[in-house]
């Protein structure tokens, strides 16, 4: 069981918005740490898309974006594209864990 | 240009120990913090355990699964980062990466992963 809930999967027709939660607790998202989040294309090393809750790295599409409130944060992407399917995680911290890295069980996205 | 390149993994039977290399190039690695992340076949990414610079004390952290069986160091004068792991199971087998910390701290380029190394821990 991963300390971040995600669904296990979503998926959107080209051109859709789609959102991944990620929903976690008051020792993680709750407690104000920071939120990040990986996409990972099949047979790829995970690349970070989303930074501190809503930072893009450079590189990544505005088309990405990311956002929190209270226990939970999310990923929106807009404008769904055949490249955007891949496995999505979220990641925090956690204070329980001794500021331990804590993932989402990730999630597949899949374009219809 | 930020590279980390994973190195290493095998084949080991139950009980045994590996230690696996990630050499970092194109930043300063002795600020960085380093973290390793595994992902067994078919699953999600699980974190493994964190190194943090010698100017911030060296500490390390692990995941509650790896404690006390895996150990990880860094030599800044050959920019790698080191896992050592002993009373290897099977439920260890996995592609294991090297990461630079996504916060950035240490000013440290944030996010990056190597292409991870495979170990498979079977009889």
């Amino acid at each position: 069981q991963s300390v971040l809930t995600q669904p296990p999967s979503v998926s959107g027709a080209p051109g859709q918005r789609v959102t991944i939660s990620c929903t976690g607790s008051s020792s993680n998202i709750g407690a104000g740490y920071d939120v990040y989040w990986y996409q990972q294309l099949p047979g790829t090393a995970p690349k970070l898309l989303i930074y501190a809750i809503s930072n893009r790295p450079s590189g990544v599409p505005d088309r990405f974006s990311g956002s929190k409130s209270g226990t939970s944060a999310s990923l929106a992407i807009t404008g769904l594209q055949a490249e955007d399917e891949a496995d999505y995680y979220c990641q925090s911290y956690d204070s329980s864990l001794s500021g331990s890295w804590v993932f989402g069980g990730g999630t597949k996205l899949t374009v219809l | 240009e930020v590279q980390l390149v994973e190195s290493g993994g095998g084949l080991v039977k139950p009980g045994g120990s590996l230690r696996l290399s990630c050499a970092a190039s194109g930043f300063t690695f002795s600020n960085a913090w380093m973290s390793w992340v595994r992902q067994a076949p078919g699953k999600g990414l699980e974190w493994v355990g964190r190194i943090n610079s010698k100017t911030d004390g060296g500490t390390t952290d692990y995941a509650a699964p790896v404690k006390g069986r895996f150990t990880i160091s860094r030599d800044d004068s050959k920019n790698t980062l080191y896992l050592q792991m002993n009373g290897l199971k099977t439920e260890d087998t996995a592609v294991y990466y090297c990461t630079t910390d996504p916060s950035g701290i240490g000013n440290s380029p944030r996010g990056y992963w190597g292409q991870g190394t495979l170990v498979t821990v079977s009889s």
